[in-house]
């Protein structure tokens, strides 16, 4: 069954330093998506990404983010300047269709620690 | 404003009893879906009702959609050990597909 792919797994990185959690979404999907979990909170959104170019984003999602599709295969998020706050789950998922019959497939998710 | 607030937020039961959990919404919807997490891992989508929809089943699976009261519940019958999770329910408003709201989730915890 096709799958998302997130790499790394797991990732600890000094403050202030830049980061790059990669993603490989399922093939044939068109939309594209970054959401972070802190943990033992909720899901939350931070982009979405559909044609090359970002379609919606959060109010977490500021300047030091930046969303990428390098090959047409990959999906990556970029974090600038790292802040300890930022230690948190990092999910891709990816979607078929922009239509509401459309589930989100998730990948594992990049654990993000900030030192 | 705060979408998609599931209660309670922590639910234990022995195996084989039902599991009920609700969520709550406070804008209009396009449709609901339910999502499940095991520790540590990634979402698995589960179902997904539409606002038109006042009931769907998918297994042991039933979730009802009351959008008048702007809430939906997830039934697990018979559960099983293997059903502990983290549930959620995630709104989209506008059907456009350019986000999911989730909620702050149900830790199920079923006990063999």
């Amino acid at each position: 069954e096709p799958e998302v792919t997130q790499t790394p797994s797991h990732q600890v990185t000094q403050m202030g330093q830049e980061v790059i959690l990669r993603c490989v979404p399922i093939s044939n999907h068109l939309y594209f998506y970054w959401y972070r979990q802190i943990l033992g909170q909720k899901v939350e959104f931070l982009v979405s990404f559909y044609n090359n170019e970002i379609s919606e984003k959060s109010e977490i999602f500021d300047d030091q983010f930046s969303v990428e599709r390098p090959d047409g295969s990959n999906f990556t998020l970029k974090i600038r300047s790292t802040k300890l706050e930022d230690s948190a789950m990092y999910f891709c998922a990816s979607r078929l269709t922009g239509a509401s019959s459309g589930e989100l497939f998730f990948g594992e998710g990049s654990r993000l620690t900030v030192l | 404003s705060q979408q998609g607030e599931e209660d309670p937020q922590a639910l234990s039961i022995q195996e084989g009893e039902n599991a009920t959990m609700n969520c709550s919404y406070k804008t209009s919807i396009n449709n609901l879906q339910w999502y499940r997490q095991n520790s540590g891992r990634g979402l698995v989508h589960l179902i997904l009702i539409r606002s038109n929809e006042r009931e769907k089943h998918s297994g042991r699976l039933r979730v009802t959609l009351d959008t008048s009261k702007k809430s939906s519940s997830l039934l697990i019958t018979a559960s099983r050990a293997a059903d502990t999770a983290s549930y959620f329910c995630a709104t989209d408003p506008s059907g456009s597909a350019r986000q999911l709201t989730f909620g702050s989730g149900t830790q199920l915890t079923v006990l063999p």
